[in-house]
C-alpha cells in the first residue's frame, strides 16, 4: 500500500545548487500536486498537473519547475536554490474529481538551503 | 478568491477534555470541506469531509458540520487523547473560483497533556 512516495526525505543544499524532488503514485490518479509547508502559512500550492501532459502554476511557482513524466511521476526542480526555499515539500495526488475525494499525500521532503 | 481561516494555535488541552477548532471559509458556489491531520514527521491524512450544506463528517471520534449560513466547518471531539496531538488543517475544494484544487487554512497545532 505505497500510495504517494517522495524522495529524498531530507536534503541540505547550498545556495545556488540545483536539485530535483521526486514523486510517484501507484493509485492511477490523474491529478498531482506540489505544495510547500511553512510555519504559520499552511500549505501553499506550487504547481499542479491536472492530467498527464499538462502542468499549471499554483500560488507560489517562482523559482521552481515541474515535469509530469508520465501518469505516475511528477517531479519538482529547483534550478538555483535560495534560502527562502527552505521548507517542507509535499506531493499529493487525487482523482480528477477531488471535490469529493480529497488528496493523498506523501510523507514530505524536508529541504534546507544554507 | 477562495480562502480558509482557522483559529490560531497552539491549543493545549488535558486528556479527556472537549476540543473545538474553529474553521471559517470564503468561497463562491458550493465547495466541499475537509479536515486533514498531520502527525509529527508525517504527511497529511484525510480525517473527515463534507460535500454539501448540513452534512456532518465524522471519523475517529472527530466531527464537523458543514454550516453554509455561517460559512463554518468547526472540528470537535468530545474527549481528546494524547495520541490526538497533531496539526489539524481545514481545507476546501470545488468552489466556483477553484476547479478542484485544495485550499488550506494555516493549520492549528493541538497538544494534549496526560
Amino acid at each position: 500500500n505505497a500510495g504517494v512516495t517522495q524522495t529524498p526525505k531530507f536534503q541540505v543544499l547550498k545556495t545556488g545548487q540545483s536539485m530535483t524532488l521526486q514523486c510517484a503514485q501507484d493509485m492511477n490518479h490523474n491529478s498531482m500536486y506540489w505544495y510547500r509547508q511553512d510555519p504559520g502559512m499552511g500549505l501553499r500550492l506550487i504547481y499542479y498537473s491536472a492530467s498527464e501532459g499538462t502542468t499549471d502554476k499554483g500560488e507560489v511557482p517562482n523559482g521552481y519547475n515541474v515535469s509530469r513524466l508520465n501518469k505516475r511521476e511528477f517531479s519538482l526542480r529547483l534550478e538555483s536554490a535560495a534560502p527562502s526555499q527552505t521548507s517542507v515539500y509535499f506531493c499529493a495526488s487525487s482523482e480528477a474529481r477531488s471535490v469529493y475525494y480529497g488528496y493523498t499525500f506523501g510523507s514530505g521532503t524536508r529541504l534546507t538551503v544554507v | 478568491g477562495d480562502s480558509v481561516t482557522q483559529m490560531e494555535g497552539p491549543v493545549t488541552l488535558s486528556e479527556e477534555a472537549f476540543l473545538t477548532i474553529n474553521c471559517t471559509y470564503t468561497a463562491t458556489g458550493y465547495p466541499s470541506l475537509f479536515w486533514y491531520v498531520q502527525y509529527p514527521g508525517e504527511g497529511l491524512q484525510l480525517l473527515l469531509k463534507a460535500t454539501k450544506a448540513d452534512d456532518k463528517g465524522s471519523n475517529k471520534g472527530f466531527e464537523a458540520t458543514y454550516r453554509k449560513e455561517t460559512t463554518s466547518f468547526h472540528l470537535e471531539k468530545g474527549s481528546v487523547q494524547v495520541s490526538d496531538s497533531a496539526v489539524y488543517f481545514c481545507a476546501l475544494s470545488g468552489g466556483s473560483g477553484n476547479t478542484g484544487k485544495l485550499i488550506f487554512g494555516q493549520g492549528t497545532t493541538l497538544q494534549v497533556k496526560p
